[in-house]
């Protein structure tokens, strides 16, 4: 079965400092990934997608993630934190294989950014 | 373009009771799926419909139930509510089944008493 870690539920960092949010999957066949972004008490919107072909993807709001399939890693960074990047991180893990359209996310991470 | 919006935004609900929450796709997408986020964790599938069939499930008992419409909205139906469903729904609409990045819309929180 597929899964979804995020190590670091909670995570701090000065606003202008750079950022990484970590994810490790497990899933038997080529992974769909995604990471999105949940401010408090709304729905998710997508940062940004890895189907295939370079292993680095940008995504919006100066966001990307690398794919490291040795180490089924997915991890999200930012050279430059603005604070209005405070939210919840999701990454999560699609599954074209047994239940199409299916994601299986992680527990998050919280985003807190000093001033 | 229209985005995935649900309705309504906040709901509070005795136990033993049912409850329907509503979804309208984005235009263009004849695929939904329904996530439940209890507080802290991330979100579980529940199930997806595609052309107004279920076309799979999570880990969630029968009476989570859901319908698409020719339209492609949907809904999420869940009878005899208990405590633990208390949590954000979220609907997440697909331009096709084989496609799993998803648009989600806002979500409903459902408070069970």
């Amino acid at each position: 079965a597929q899964s979804v870690t995020q190590p670091d539920i909670h995570i701090t960092v000065s606003e202008g400092a750079s950022l990484e949010l970590r994810c490790n999957y497990s899933y038997g066949a080529t992974p769909y990934l995604f990471w999105y972004v949940q401010s408090p008490g709304q729905g998710l919107q997508l940062l940004l997608k890895y189907f295939s072909g370079d292993t680095l993807v940008q995504g919006i709001k100066g966001f990307e993630a690398e794919f490291k399939r040795s180490q089924s890693s997915f991890n999200l960074r930012k050279p430059s934190v603005h604070w209005s990047d405070a939210a919840e991180y999701f990454c999560a893990v699609g599954d074209l294989v047994t239940n199409a359209g299916k994601s299986t996310f992680g527990d998050g991470t919280t985003l807190t950014v000093k001033p | 373009e229209t985005g995935v919006t649900q309705s309504p935004t906040h709901l509070i609900k005795t136990r033993g009771q049912q409850v329907t929450l509503r979804c309208s796709s984005q235009s263009g997408h004849n695929t939904v799926s329904w996530y439940q986020q209890a507080l802290g964790q991330g979100p579980q599938f529940i199930f997806q419909y595609y052309r107004e069939e279920e076309n799979g499930r999570g880990n969630f008992p029968p009476r989570f139930s859901g319908l698409q419409f020719p339209n492609y909205s949907s809904e999420l139906n869940v009878n005899a509510l208990e405590l633990d469903d208390s949590a954000l729904y979220l609907c997440a609409s697909s331009l096709d089944q084989g496609r799993p990045e998803a648009f989600f819309g806002q979500g409903t929180r459902l408070t069970v008493v």
